[in-house]
């Protein structure tokens, strides 16, 4: 079926230290793309979007580039905390229909 | 609390019976989004309602069905309940602008 991203992979980072989530998508056509963080028996929740005509967007300690040649998006995350723990997804979208997910990557912050 | 709401938030049935999992919009959104996520997976897209007609259909199985009413809530009825179904069922909601979706805290279902 459709996919988007990685078998869950596990990235563990030192508190303070930045870090770097890789997704690869499939659909050259999408042109939305959000990161989701999911939280241990908690439903997803948004953490940043970005469009196709951009290639790079800030949040608070949030950056999201897009790269649209090599179909690939990645999340930064500045001075990794340990609320920052959880299962990280991005997902894309083609004009708002079906929002479809990766299989996620595990961020783990050591103290 | 995203304003997204979902019973029951457990579930547990045998194999071969019917359950119904509910879900309540936020208000004002006129998009509902169903998920299923297995243990360590990511959330697969099952079906997509906006204002009471559907929208978009991912991988749901034939035994799986799924509506939104007019007050824009919506259920999703899985039939003849097999062990794989165990999962998290999520429901997520929008107001159709955006992709940016609005999750509930999910239904675990689990088939013994």
């Amino acid at each position: 079926g459709e996919s988007v991203g990685l078998h869950l992979p596990t990235l563990s980072v030192q508190e303070g230290d930045n870090s770097i989530i890789n997704c690869a998508y499939s659909n050259s056509a999408s042109d939305y793309f959000i990161w989701y963080k999911q939280e241990s028996g908690k439903g997803p929740q948004f953490i940043i979007d970005i469009r196709s005509n951009m290639d790079k967007r800030q949040g608070q300690r949030v950056t999201v580039l897009l790269n649209k040649t090599v179909k690939h998006l990645s999340l930064q995350i500045a001075a990794t905390q340990p609320g920052d723990s959880a299962v990280y997804f991005c997902a894309e979208t083609q004009s708002s229909y079906k929002l479809i997910f990766g299989s996620g990557t595990r961020l783990l912050v050591r103290p | 609390d995203s304003g997204v709401t979902q019973t029951p938030k457990h579930l547990i049935t045998a194999t071969g019976q019917r359950v119904t999992l509910r879900c309540s919009p936020r208000s004002g959104d006129l998009s509902v989004y169903w998920y299923q996520q297995s243990l360590d997976q990511g959330l697969q897209f099952l079906i997509q309602y906006y204002n009471g007609e559907e929208r978009a259909k991912g991988n749901i199985l034939e035994r799986f069905s799924a509506q939104q009413f007019p007050d824009l809530h919506s259920e999703l009825n899985l039939s003849s309940l097999e062990l794989g179904d165990s999962a998290l069922y999520f429901c997520a909601s929008s107001g159709g602008g955006t992709g940016e979706l609005f999750f509930g805290e999910g239904s675990r279902l689990t088939v013994l």
